[in-house]
């Protein structure tokens, strides 16, 4: 099993670009999520999924889309970078929501110029 | 308003030593989780607890949830210990607290 794995591991974007981080995972986990860690605040929840087809918004939402088609993958869309999306992103994935072990990927720093 | 709160920022111990990380918070929740974040920036989950007390080798952790507060102990700390200890909260969702840094020193 690779476990969730999260690309690419670095990307620098020219403010007003858009790209699109990739998750996924191989474990068959229904909860995937989305979060961003900054000095100084801690991880923040952007987005996340309870199953295919399901998505809500998480504390920090804004300038961030998803969608979820399968239960293998959970892309995070950047429409419109800005500098203050400058900051390492992690994706997680757990079987059974806030009650299972958590897993994250190696995580994406990303800097907006 | 920070939800999870954790106590101290920062911790510096001695091999051996016995280490007490303090985590309290403030929203209802279902479970609490306990993080390690290596140096090298990839975190793995160490505990989930909704109730009384986890053991796993060196590692303990406590939860009071009329207190809203819990404790993660490191028993005879190690330099491999070095990272930093993050406490999450996750009732409709996770909330995470900004983190303990260890440091153990041989």
């Amino acid at each position: 099993n690779a476990g969730v794995t999260q690309t690419p591991k670095f990307q620098v974007l020219k403010t007003g670009q858009s790209m699109t981080l990739q998750c996924a995972q191989d474990m068959n986990h229904e909860y995937m999520s989305w979060y961003r860690q900054d000095p100084g605040m801690g991880l923040r929840l952007i987005h996340y999924s309870v199953g295919a087809g399901i998505t809500d918004q998480g504390e920090v939402p804004n300038g961030y889309n998803v969608s979820r088609s399968t239960t293998e993958d959970f892309p995070l869309r950047l429409l419109s970078a800005a500098p203050s999306q400058t900051s390492v992103y992690f994706c997680a994935s757990s079987p059974v929501g806030v009650f299972g072990k958590l897993f994250f990927g190696s995580g994406t720093q990303l800097s907006v110029l | 308003k920070n939800e999870v709160e954790q106590s101290p920022q920062n911790l510096t111990a001695q091999e051996g030593e016995f280490i007490t990380i303090n985590c309290s918070y403030s929203v209802g929740i279902s479970a609490l989780h306990w993080l390690q974040q290596h140096p090298g920036g990839g975190i793995v989950s160490l505990f989930m607890l909704s109730s009384g007390k986890k053991k796993h080798g060196r590692l303990i952790a406590t939860i009071n949830i009329q207190e809203k507060h819990s404790s993660l102990h490191i028993t005879a700390s190690h330099p491999r210990d070095s990272a930093v200890y993050i406490c999450a909260v996750g009732g409709n969702q996770f909330y995470f607290g900004t983190g303990t840094s260890l440091t153990v020193i041989p």
